[in-house]
């Protein structure tokens, strides 16, 4: 069955301007993650998506970041008046999730990633 | 807050060689504990994951880790590697119950002949 699809793969935008980034999740899968990729470091939790509950955005650097995800299903992360350190590969993944134990106890399936360039 | 250590960034290793990956982990509550990979032009997918039970868990391509409670560690090994393993390396602890993945910076694998 088709994977978690992401859009576009490159963006390149220049300071000031804003960004959406779009997430198709596996279809099914209640929760959805964003995650942040920059050169030497780890992947980075943004925000988690889970059915119709409050989202955690925890992660979240700045206030000029916001995601939302309609109908439990496509999610969008949005990142306003764009800074130059906001480059990075932008990753998304969605999961199942049990009864029990919380959803990181099951596989996270990732999509390709958004390279965003800010010039 | 949890916290993920790889020490190595890159491990050059010939073919047919064995190899472990180091990671590290700062909890000490109960976890969950996985390995991702990423080929080159490949997106990121899962190796393998402790959930509980056998502290030795096993992937399909020959890898197995290691889940060591008194060392807060969970390293990654094979016995003989092969060119094809050559990609990037991401270790992941996530609290039982919790929302999120913590990720290490990576190990690149490199397979030489």
């Amino acid at each position: 069955g088709a994977g978690v699809s992401q859009s576009p793969s490159n963006k390149v935008t220049e300071k000031g301007k804003d960004v959406e980034l779009r997430c198709d999740p596996i279809s099914g899968h209640t929760a959805l993650y964003w995650y942040r990729q920059s050169l030497g470091q780890g992947l980075e939790f943004l925000i988690y998506f889970q059915g119709n509950s409050a989202p955690d955005k925890s992660g979240l650097p700045s206030d000029r970041f916001s995601a939302e995800r309609t109908g439990g299903s496509v999610s969008t992360l949005t990142i306003q008046r764009t800074q130059q350190e906001d480059s990075a590969v932008y990753l998304c993944a969605s999961s199942t999730e049990r009864t029990g134990g919380g959803p990181t106890r099951e596989t996270q399936y990732f999509g390709p990633g958004t390279r965003l360039l800010v010039l | 807050a949890q916290s993920v250590t790889q020490l190595d960034s890159q491990v050059p290793v010939f073919e047919e060689a064995p190899v472990e990956l180091r990671c590290n982990y700062s909890s000490s509550v109960s976890v969950y504990l996985f390995w991702y990979v990423q080929y080159p032009n490949q997106g990121l997918q899962l190796l393998l994951k402790y959930l509980s039970g056998s502290t030795l868990v096993e992937s399909i391509n020959g890898f197995e880790a290691e889940f060591n409670k008194s060392q807060t560690s969970f390293h990654l090994r094979k016995p003989s590697v092969h060119i094809s393993d050559t990609a990037e390396y991401f270790c992941a602890v996530a609290y039982k119950g919790g929302n999120k993945l913590t990720f290490g910076t990576g190990t690149q694998l490199k397979v030489e002949l």
